[in-house]
């Protein structure tokens, strides 16, 4: 199994701000890694696909960057719409695996 | 627009098999390019994929759970279906049925999520 390893876990941060969030992968996954963001009572919602690619209407401070293992999740100017918690998803053609999560709060 | 939709009987107790099917709409369950999948989230936790099946029977499973999941697709009903037998706290969790694509897995669409709470 690929077990991914998502830091940090919680995060405060200010409207404005710009934030980064890291992803590492056991094995090496070429660049099939996603991310969402999730609101409470709500389902993940898709915001980066293949590491780098904004989904449909995401706004641009989002962004994605990596391959290999090592993926980076940045917010840039937060928004505040954007305190919510993120995960990164890998998939190695078989099975699905999550980062544990980042909580991104406001300070 | 696709739509999935969580139903259940509810509550488990301990050591039964808990039951949940997705309905599909707005799109057909034997798409070429998908998979659909359950993934489950425990209270103030993290996100767990439980398995995937494809159209034509292809499953996979987490083999965390693997001796304890089956998965099945009707197709007549646009429905697919997850039992998790020998079921303990642990499993109590919000139970989402997803759709990815076949290539990257691109979790595109979720279902709002069920709570399955397993208690005596």
């Amino acid at each position: 199994d690929i077990q991914m390893t998502q830091s940090p876990s919680s995060l405060s941060a200010s409207v404005g701000d710009r934030v980064t969030i890291t992803c590492q992968a056991s094995q090496d996954i070429k660049k099939y890694l996603n991310w969402y963001q999730q609101k409470p009572g709500k389902a993940p919602n898709l915001i980066i696909y293949d590491a780098s690619n904004l989904d449909t209407g995401v706004p641009s401070r989002f962004s994605g960057s990596g391959s290999g293992t090592d993926f980076t999740f940045t917010i840039n100017s937060l928004q505040p719409e954007d305190f919510a918690t993120y995960f990164c998803q890998q998939y190695d053609g078989v099975s699905l695996s999550f980062g544990g999560g980042t909580k991104l709060e406001l300070k | 627009q696709l739509h999935l939709q969580e139903s259940g009987p509810g509550p488990v107790k301990p050591s039964e098999t808990l039951s949940l099917t997705c309905t599909v709409s707005g799109g057909s369950i034997e798409s070429r390019s998908h998979y659909w999948a359950w993934i489950r989230q425990p209270p103030g936790r993290g996100l767990e994929w439980v398995g995937s099946i494809y159209h034509s029977g292809s499953i996979h499973y987490n083999p965390s759970l693997k001796s304890r999941v089956t998965m099945s697709v009707d197709s007549s009903k646009n429905q697919f279906s997850l039992n998790l037998t020998s079921v303990t706290a642990a499993d109590t969790a919000v139970y989402f049925c997803a759709r990815y694509a076949i290539f990257g897995a691109v979790i595109n669409y979720w279902g709002q999520g069920t709570l399955v709470p397993v208690s005596s």
